[in-house]
């Protein structure tokens, strides 16, 4: 069973575009992450949001954590090649328990 | 360099074979995880080190895993007897302390022929 579902797997997108990807659980988490994975490399984080309702942004990186703590949204705007990579959200329980999505893989095309 | 590193970056080994995966962590972080990742997938939590201590040993697949930690600092991920469904990629990752933010190495893909 997957505690933290991401959606949509897969996003194949034209350089410029707009695209949102989601992380839902059930569980309340202390807080979550997003990483970045690039082929053959370590995620690398991008964020930790901690607080319901909490907005953080990263330059076109817009990111979300949900009021009630189960869910969060990644926002990129005007996408870019180097964007290309996959994206997992991982919820921490009890500050010591890390549970990662399935990732979302996105290709951006020049 | 001052990122985690892993040893060895590939390994392919025959079936029923005992294996061995090193993590050095940055120096300085007093927690460490171990995470298996299957291909283009999400990463399936193993275990993690507070100092040499491991608290819960529950995400290990099976008794066949065994991870250990001393001085603090290197860690090895032990696999016996391996079996096919044991090929992944396995990522160590270092922090502070816990809670802080994680620094990943860049794996050991393991295959199991």
């Amino acid at each position: 069973t997957q505690l933290l579902e991401q959606s949509p797997q897969f996003l194949s997108i034209q350089e410029g575009e707009n695209l949102t990807v989601y992380c839902n659980s059930s569980s309340v988490f202390s807080s979550l992450q997003w990483y970045r994975q690039e082929p053959g490399e370590g995620p690398v984080l991008l964020v930790t949001v901690v607080t319901g309702g909490e907005v953080k942004k990263l330059k076109r990186l817009t990111f979300q954590f949900g009021d009630a703590r189960k869910d969060s949204s990644l926002h990129i705007t005007a996408a870019q090649p180097g964007d290309t990579g996959l994206y997992l959200c991982a919820g921490v329980e009890n500050f010591n328990k890390f549970y990662f999505g399935s990732g979302t893989k996105l290709n951006v095309k020049p | 360099g001052a990122g985690v590193s892993q040893s060895p970056s590939n390994k392919v080994t025959e079936k029923g074979k005992d294996v061995e995966l090193r993590c050095d962590p940055i120096s300085g972080h007093t927690a460490l995880y171990w995470y298996r990742q299957s291909l283009g997938q999400g990463l399936e939590f193993l275990i993690y080190f507070q100092g040499n201590s491991a608290p819960d040993k529950s995400g290990l697949p099976s008794d066949r895993f065994s991870a250990e930690r001393t001085g603090g600092s290197v860690s090895t991920l032990t696999i016996q007897r391996t079996q096919q469904e044991d090929s992944a990629v396995y990522l160590c990752a270092s922090s502070r302390a816990l809670n802080q933010p994680q620094h990943f190495g860049d794996g050991t893909r393991l295959s199991i022929l």
